[in-house]
């Protein structure tokens, strides 16, 4: 069965805070692919990061990063420096091969100015 | 590029009528993906197209609902009749795949639908 977990209903911080966002997949196939998109007060839904599961290099883009680690099966997403722009839902999905997504039911975060 | 372009923005309709939702997927891309969301449920896969062709309509919630892709531009998702129980965020996605590989998907604004 294809699962992903995300633990944090709902993540509240202050300005300038860092923040992680968990991440837990299950999946048996050895080829899949890893997202997280974000959903900002206004509704879209916004692609933010994809990754295989072949590629285990941890990602930087500015004020976010990703860290993907198979041992634990878990794309934990830190968000640096927060802002208040940063408040969203925020969804992990797996894709197992070329199948749709599967979303987390995803984390709300808050950041308090 | 565009984007994902969906229609209406938002629909408010009344039970027992038939809603139309359209979308427009980006060009080139091969794949489209009708989502709903709700509170309850959150985002959940309805139907999936590869190269216009229904791949699994195993989420479509029962035969009130359909989709068609008539071709690559293009796509529509029926209600009818609607229910006031199928008020949500309908969203549409689309994205490029091929073989075993997989590119992310691009979601449009979405469509809130209100049934009264």
């Amino acid at each position: 069965a294809q699962k992903v977990t995300q633990a944090q209903t709902e993540i509240s911080v202050v300005e300038k805070e860092d923040v992680t966002l968990d991440c837990v997949y299950e999946t048996r196939d050895t080829t899949y692919y890893l997202f997280w998109y974000k959903q900002p007060p206004s509704g879209e839904l916004v692609f933010l990061i994809r990754r295989n599961s072949f590629d285990e290099q941890n990602e930087i883009s500015g004020r976010y990063s990703w860290n993907f680690q198979k041992s634990t099966s878990s794309f934990n997403f830190t968000i640096t420096a927060s802002q208040v722009v940063d408040s969203a839902v925020y969804f992990c999905a797996l894709m197992p091969g070329n199948t749709p997504l599967v979303f987390g039911k995803g984390t709300r975060l808050s950041v308090i100015a | 590029d565009a984007g994902v372009i969906q229609s209406p923005r938002h629909e408010v309709t009344e039970m027992g009528q038939e809603v139309t939702l359209r979308c427009k997927p980006i060009s080139g891309h091969n794949s489209l993906f009708w989502y709903r969301q709700t509170m309850m449920r959150g985002l959940e896969l309805l139907i999936y197209f590869n190269n216009n062709v229904p791949i699994d309509d195993s989420g479509m919630p029962e035969d009130r609902f359909s989709a068609k892709m008539p071709n690559a531009s293009f796509s529509t998702l029926k209600i009818q009749p609607s229910e006031p129980r199928d008020s949500a965020v309908y969203f549409c996605a689309s994205s490029w795949a091929s073989g075993r590989s997989s590119y992310e998907q691009y979601f449009g604004p979405g469509t809130r639908l209100t049934v009264t």
